[in-house]
């Protein structure tokens, strides 16, 4: 079975400082990949996906993800944090076979506190 | 174009009672699917509908949820009897095709179970 782990429960960054938050995921083969946010009492808001391809990929409000197939990772950075990026991050994965592509795995999550 | 609608937002109920949790996806969309985070937990996926079928459930509790997706009107999550391992964030969210693409999630809607 698919597994998500974010290590970081809950990372502080002062304004303007550079994130990354990490993602490694278990599965027998390269899953599809990705990072979704979350704003205190809201939904999640999807920011970037990895299927193929480069595996730099950029998505919305500054942030890039890099999957590196040698460490089953997909870490996302943003090279300057602004006071409204303070939310919960969740990485995530969907198998490529067996017909349940469509089910995603999410880790736990990773909380961002971003100092003025 | 409206985005996935969720309601209520909030629910409180005693436990015994009934909670039924509604989903209308994003127009054009015609694939939902429920997920449930716990507190200190991910969201874990629970079932995936299209109008009128269950496709997979296999993320439902065996007993007392059990959810649709009528031909007309939203999605419905049902959990009967609740108890108080039931109070949980509940999201929805839908595609335009089944497979790994983009899956658009609602607000939630937060039942609290006294």
């Amino acid at each position: 079975a698919q597994s998500v782990t974010q290590p970081d429960i809950h990372i502080t960054v002062s304004e303007g400082a550079s994130l990354e938050l990490r993602c490694n995921y278990s599965y027998g083969a390269t899953p599809y990949l990705f990072w979704y946010v979350q704003s205190p009492g809201q939904g999640l808001q999807l920011l970037l996906k990895y299927f193929s391809g480069d595996t730099l990929v950029q998505g919305i409000k500054g942030f890039e993800a890099e999957f590196k197939r040698s460490q089953s990772s997909f870490n996302l950075r943003k090279p300057s944090v602004h006071w409204s990026d303070a939310a919960e991050y969740f990485c995530a994965v969907a198998g490529r076979g067996g017909g349940s592509n469509y089910k995603l795995t999410f880790g736990k999550g990773t909380l961002l506190t971003v100092n003025p | 174009n409206a985005g996935v609608m969720q309601n209520p937002r909030h629910l409180v109920r005693r436990r015994g009672q009934e909670a039924r949790l509604r989903c209308s996806p994003m127009k054009g969309h015609s694939h939902v699917y429920w997920y449930r985070q716990l507190p200190e937990e991910g969201l874990k996926f629970m079932v995936y509908l299209q109008k009128e079928n269950i496709i997979d459930e296999s993320g439902m509790p065996k007993e007392r949820f059990s959810a649709e997706f009528p031909k007309e009107g939203p999605s419905i999550l049902r959990i009967q009897q609740v108890v108080r391992g039931d109070s949980a964030a509940y999201f929805c969210a839908s595609s335009p095709q089944d497979g790994p693409y983009e899956q658009y999630f609602g607000p939630g809607t937060r039942l609290t179970v006294t």
